[in-house]
Formats: structure tokens, sequence, C-alpha cells
């Protein structure tokens, strides 16, 4: 079974550029979550989306947005990126209706560097 | 808001064991998560904990105890194969469904 892909591996940009990002779920699985993991911090919780919807956003400002398709793989987008937008970027899905053990697995991720 | 605590650093020798500690202050508990992650690659689901007690898996356990907001990891018989940083990771019951992580546990194992 696949795990979650996400595209591109690198993403280099120059600040007030936009950066797009790219996330394939698991098969069957409806639920994508994005987080940052900028350097020496933990996994910030961006956007959660599940059946097309966006179900939660994390503290991040509004150039931070995304959607997810009819396949359920999802797209995030970062406008105006900003030196401290730099960062690992991680998509992960999850298989919702497994109750309290719904897990979240994760893809490799985009690191994304502004210049 | 949401706290979580984790040593920064450890460093254990191969074949022994570790502990790696998690504290955690939330509002409405429902779950908490221990994922591994090498430099440079994704997080890998290692366990869950939702009631207390202690949960095992091959060399690794966790353990959970809701009434003092603490989680431990257990790892025995170390290999160098386990350096990594360990995340642990705390889902609460506002319906979000996200996961609120430390900042990871980076754990060294030398010969």
């Amino acid at each position: 079974e696949a795990g979650v892909t996400q595209s591109p591996t690198h993403l280099i940009k120059t600040r007030g550029q936009q950066a797009t990002l790219r996330c394939s779920p698991i098969s069957g699985h409806t639920s994508v979550y994005w987080y940052q993991q900028a350097l020496g911090l933990g996994l910030q919780f961006l956007l959660w989306y599940d059946e097309g919807e966006e179900r939660n956003r994390g503290n991040f400002p509004p150039r931070f947005s995304g959607r997810q398709f009819p396949n359920y793989s999802s797209e995030l987008n970062v406008n105006a990126l900003e030196l401290e937008d730099s960062a690992l970027y991680l998509c992960a899905s999850s298989s919702p209706g497994t109750g309290a053990r719904e897990t979240q697995y994760f893809g490799p991720g985009t690191r994304l560097l502004v210049l | 808001g949401q706290n979580i605590d984790q040593p920064t650093e450890m460093t254990a020798t191969e074949g022994a064991i570790v502990q790696i500690n998690c504290t955690y202050q939330t509002s409405g508990f429902n779950g908490l998560f221990w994922y591994q992650q090498h430099a440079g690659e994704a997080p890998t689901f290692l366990s869950y904990n939702v009631l207390d007690g202690l949960e095992e898996k091959g060399r690794f356990s966790s353990f959970l105890s809701r009434s003092k907001g603490y989680s431990y990891l257990l790892l025995k018989e170390l290999q160098m194969k386990d350096s990594a940083s360990y995340l642990c990771a705390v889902r609460v019951l506002t319906g979000a469904n996200n996961l609120f992580f430390g900042t990871g546990t980076r754990l060294t194992v030398i010969p």
C-alpha cells in the first residue's frame, strides 16, 4: 500500500512569492492535515481537510490556505512568502470512522526555503 | 492552550533501555501518540494511548497516566538505528482532530 506522497521535495522561493505544495493521501483516507515544522520547533498544525471541506485551521495568518480535491488530494498555498515561512511542511492523512484510535500517517514533507 | 513538554536531548548506549518522558496540559484529552522521526524523514507512528496503563509493541512500550498528565516511551535493547527524534503528540476533545506536538526528544544511541 502506497503511503502519503508529497511534492515537490524541495522548493526555493523569494520573499513575496507564492508557494504551492501538494499532497496525496493514503488510498481510502479522506482526511488530510498540514503541519509546519520549523527548525528547532515542534510540528505546528496548519489545516485539516475532510471530504473536501476545511474542518479546522491552526493559528496561522490567512495567507496560508489550501483546498482538498474530489480525489482527496490536497494543496497548500502560501502567499506573500516571508523568510520565517522557511520550514518543512508535512502532510498527514487518516481515515475517519476509526474512532478514538484514528491515527495520522505522514508524508516525507516539502522543504520550503524562502530567500 | 495546550502545553506539551519533553526533554530536548538524550543519549543512551546500544543494548540499554531508555525512557523518554512527556508531560502535557491540555483541555479535553483524547489520546496521546508517539512518533519516531529520523533526520530529514517523515514522522512514523509508534504507539497510541488513551487509557491509563502500558501498551507494549515489541521493543517499544508506551505508558500513560491521565491523572498526572504524563506519558513515557520505553525503548529496550537499543540499536544504533534508534537514533532519531521521538515526538509526543496529544489529541484533544475539541472536535478539531488535529494533534498538538511537543518539540521532540533527540535520542542519540552510542556504541
